[in-house]
């Protein structure tokens, strides 16, 4: 899992700014989650995305969250207008493309951990 | 409805000690894979195993066994010999068929001390 690369590790915004985190995957996955991590919870899914395509956002947030996974550059996880509530651990995993998904290995990320102060 | 519960919400034991974390899912599918994770206090997310819904096969890695039982639909995962090193924090995961998407449910975690 050292493979998908997640930065940054650590990310302090103030309330109101705007966070970007940023998720490479690993070589030949074009296939990208993120989840979230509240304080003292589990991982809870936010997004599914293949390279330029949005495949289920079910759990994301309807306002101010937004994600991206390019065909160039890594996938980005937008937070704008930061609230304390938003402080957490992100994780990104990436899988391979092709076969069945339920099938497929997916590889985390160490996580972005964002505070809002 | 897809859901994934670790009752245990924190176990401590003495090194040495056998410790065995629960797991219990609910699932529509019929095919679905269950996964455990270890978190230590790095933070970073450890893939321990993946289980697939048609294989009830006990497995065992090392100091490492599981026990996935569909009749009761749970998937329990057992330390033998605990260390000091086990310490963290244990994720059981679900990933069903119907959504195609291949997101993982998670359930809340169990952390796990091991005191030497």
């Amino acid at each position: 899992n050292a493979g998908v690369m997640q930065n940054p590790r650590h990310l302090v915004r103030r309330r109101g700014q705007e966070a970007r985190l940023r998720c490479s995957p690993m070589k030949g996955h074009s296939h990208v989650y993120w989840y979230r991590q509240l304080p003292e919870e589990g991982l809870k899914f936010m997004v599914y995305l293949q390279k330029e395509n949005i495949i289920d956002e079910s759990g994301m947030p309807k306002e101010r969250f937004s994600a991206e996974f390019p065909k160039e550059g890594p996938s980005i996880l937008r937070i704008q207008q930061v609230v304390r509530g938003d402080s957490a651990a992100y994780f990104c995993a990436s899988s391979l493309p092709g076969g069945s998904l339920m099938n497929t290995e997916a590889f985390f990320g160490q996580g972005t951990r964002l505070t809002v102060v | 409805a897809q859901k994934v519960t670790q009752a245990q919400t924190e176990i401590s034991v003495v090194e040495k000690e056998d410790v065995t974390l629960d797991c219990v899912y609910e699932t529509r599918d019929t095919t679905y894979y269950l996964f455990w994770y270890k978190q230590p206090p790095s933070g970073e997310l450890v893939f321990l195993i993946r289980r697939n819904s048609f294989d009830e096969q006990n497995e065992i890695s090392g100091r490492y066994s599981w026990n996935f039982q569909k009749s009761t639909s749970s998937f329990n995962f057992t330390i033998t010999a605990s260390q000091v090193v086990d310490s963290a924090v244990y994720f059981c995961a679900l990933r069903g068929g119907s959504s195609n998407t291949g997101k993982l449910i998670f359930g809340q975690g169990t952390t796990l001390q091991v005191k030497p």
